[in-house]
């Protein structure tokens, strides 16, 4: 069974990196069409798609945080691994990564229970 | 990018009652859309997509509909478990946007 879970620091300072990790099981992203996102929530506000990456690295960026993200993939290890630079306050949220498919409605189907970073000085 | 626009943003119903939310897309999205359901506390879970397309496991009583730019996600007879947000997603560009949410509330 597919299942997925985001680790990463929890309290982060105002400028500083943030590095997100999805480790994964039940499925491997070198399969042809399988993609892991990452999508946000802040605190009582909507859901916000970050990135994506697939099997064959090709990578996809919200235009708004593009310059600031970076995802990559250890298809050894069984995780993707998403870098925010510079956070601020506003970047606290529930981070989530989940499961896709790239052949078909790219919906995602499998979720990580999620990780709060919470940025603050 | 292309912009979710969900109609309305909350809603009161009560058990039993049929509910309708609506998703407008930017752009022509053809059937590309997903929509979700998020309980408080809890991670979102695909109840469709493909616009349509009802995902293993989700009641029949949830339904979706639509194509272009205009999509409906229907709950036939609201149910007490039912009570949350739901959040659309279109996925035709490579892109990834979601909707604004809609929260259902008990009347």
């Amino acid at each position: 069974q597919i299942t997925l879970k985001e680790s990463g620091p929890t309290l982060v300072k105002p400028t500083q990196t943030l590095p997100l990790t999805c480790t994964f099981s039940g499925f491997s992203i070198s399969t042809s069409g399988v993609g892991v996102g990452w999508i946000r929530q802040s605190p009582g506000k909507a859901l916000e798609w970050l990135a994506l990456i697939y099997w064959d690295d090709d990578k996809r960026y919200s235009p708004s945080l593009k310059s600031r993200l970076t995802i990559t993939k250890d298809t050894s290890k069984n995780q993707v691994v998403l870098t925010m630079t510079n956070v601020d306050t506003v970047d606290t949220a529930t981070y989530y990564c989940a499961h896709t498919v790239y052949f078909g409605d790219r919906h995602f189907d499998y979720w990580g229970q999620g990780t709060l970073v919470v940025v603050s000085s | 990018d292309i912009q979710m626009t969900q109609s309305p943003s909350s809603l009161s119903a009560a058990v039993g009652d049929r509910v309708t939310i609506t998703c407008r897309a930017s752009q022509s999205i053809s059937t590309s859309l997903n929509w979700y359901q998020q309980k408080p506390g809890k991670v979102p879970n695909v109840l469709i997509y493909g616009a349509s397309t009802l995902q293993t496991g989700v009641p029949s009583r949830f339904s979706g509909s639509g194509s272009g730019t205009e999509f409906t996600l229907t709950i036939s007879s609201l149910q007490p478990e039912d009570f949350a947000t739901y959040y659309c997603q279109q996925s035709f560009s490579a892109i990834l946007t979601f909707g604004g949410g809609t929260k259902v509330q008990i009347k």
